[in-house]
């Protein structure tokens, strides 16, 4: 069955920089790999999604990356703002719809 | 719109005692997935329904939980009886199945079950 390795598993980054996540998965039919955001004792929320025949897509300051060939996946945060903390998803989703989650980043943005 | 409701939000019970979880989908929303988050953890699938239809249960621990989705609206999960090892946030989650996949699926706000 599918896979989906998540790294890193916690992550600091200065307010105004940068943050950048990556996942793999291991089963080639994956066509569907969608991010959620988890705030603490929130429920999970979907910022952005990407299917298998697109190669990046970008909504505002969160933009995500697909390699089909390498089999993996990453997220981008650019101009990183404090209510950026919190816990993020990757997951990956084949034709059976079943999606499988990585274990999660936890993400600190620091003052 | 509202979105999926679950109940109770918080429970603490003695192991071996039995629990259940309800959840109310998304209206109109055909799929209702059950999930299992451990803390620090990604979700992990229990059961997926389409409509009635339990079509992926792989994962349920079939001994001591136990689900279903009456008329394929609302859905309750239950533990009996409970182990300490069941301490987690169960999710319900929905969404509507327009094609081969690829569906946002919606979340809960979860129950917090805490086994003593």
């Amino acid at each position: 069955g599918e896979n989906v390795e998540q790294h890193p598993s916690t992550l600091s980054v200065q307010e105004g920089d940068s943050a950048v996540i990556k996942c793999t998965y291991s089963d080639s039919a994956s066509n569907y790999f969608p991010w959620y955001k988890q705030e603490l004792g929130k429920r999970p929320q979907l910022i952005i999604d990407i299917r298998s025949n697109v190669g990046e897509k970008k909504d505002q300051r969160i933009a995500v990356t697909l390699n089909k060939t390498a089999k993996h996946f990453s997220l981008h945060i650019t101009e990183t703002q404090p209510e950026d903390s919190a816990v993020y998803f990757c997951a990956a989703s084949n034709r059976d719809d079943k999606i499988i989650f990585g274990k999660g980043t936890r993400l600190h943005i620091l003052p | 719109e509202a979105g999926v409701v679950q109940s109770p939000r918080y429970k603490i019970i003695e192991k071996k005692q039995p629990v259940a979880f309800w959840c109310n989908p998304i209206s109109g929303h055909n799929t209702l997935y059950w999930y299992r988050q451990n803390l620090g953890q990604g979700p992990e699938l229990l059961i997926r329904y389409e409509n009635e239809e339990a079509v992926d249960d792989s994962q349920l621990p079939k001994d001591r939980f136990s689900a279903e989705r009456l008329k394929g609206v609302d859905s309750t999960l239950k533990i009996q009886p409970a182990e300490l090892g069941d301490s987690a946030v169960y999710l319900c989650a929905s969404s509507f199945i327009t094609g081969p996949s690829g569906n946002t699926i919606y979340f809960g706000e979860g129950s917090w079950l805490t086994v003593v």
